[in-house]
């Protein structure tokens, strides 16, 4: 079973320029999570899909980050304009559902430096 | 709010020295409690899921358990390949999306 798949691995920008990620979920998977994971923290969830739609985005900076997930498959996360303090792992998770019971499945991340 | 602290931040064990990592947590309903080992440059990979006072989860060196207030991931006689970080992440039952909230990990270093 082919794992989740993120690009690019690395990223290093300019602040206020813009950036985006992509992520390939496990087929069939029908919930989608995007995490940013600061250096020494835990991850931080941003947003999660059920299929095409938001479960939850209440910790998305949406005055700057951007998420969309075509035709409940692959997704990709924005950052527009991106800030010094934006420089983290942004990790892609998939699992079969929403519920508890299934385990999240995590991809290698994309470490984003803001210089 | 929710909230999940581990304790220690790092620890550094000898090759065969056994230990526990603690993970407590604050929910209004715990739905379920999971652990995840992340190695450097990756992104974390599923250990265990607990979802009551009581339950016991194992796996090679490692033993999950689980009281109302906290978890303990115990790791006996350890071998190198053992050193990551371990995190530690709950749901609240009373939320209804689900989602995770993780601590900030134990880094944990085996030397041989």
């Amino acid at each position: 079973e082919a794992g989740v798949a993120q690009s690019p691995r690395y990223k290093i920008i300019e602040k206020r320029q813009s950036v985006a990620f992509w992520c390939n979920p496990i087929s069939g998977h029908a919930t989608l999570y995007w995490y940013q994971q600061i250096l020494g923290q835990g991850p931080k969830l941003l947003i999660q899909f059920q299929n095409n739609g938001v479960v939850d985005d209440s910790q998305l900076p949406k005055d700057r980050f951007s998420a969309e997930r075509l035709k409940g498959v692959d997704s990709t996360l924005k950052i527009q304009p991106a800030k010094l303090e934006d420089s983290a792992v942004y990790l892609c998770a998939s699992s079969s559902t929403g519920d508890s019971y299934n385990e999240q499945f995590f991809g290698p991340g994309t470490r984003l430096t803001v210089l | 709010e929710d909230q999940v602290t581990q304790s220690p931040e790092a620890l550094r064990l000898q090759e065969g020295e056994s230990s526990s990592l603690n993970c407590s947590y604050t929910v209004s309903g715990l739905r379920g409690l999971f652990w995840y080992r992340q190695d450097p440059g990756k992104g974390p990979e599923f250990l265990f899921t607990l979802y009551s006072a009581g339950e016991e989860k194992e796996k090679e060196r490692l033993k999950a358990t689980l009281t109302k207030k906290e978890s303990f991931l115990h790791i006996t006689a350890p071998k190198p390949e053992d050193s990551a970080t371990y995190l530690c992440a709950v749901q609240d039952a009373t939320s209804g999306t689900y989602k995770y909230i993780f601590g900030t990990g134990t880094r944990l270093k085996v030397l041989a």
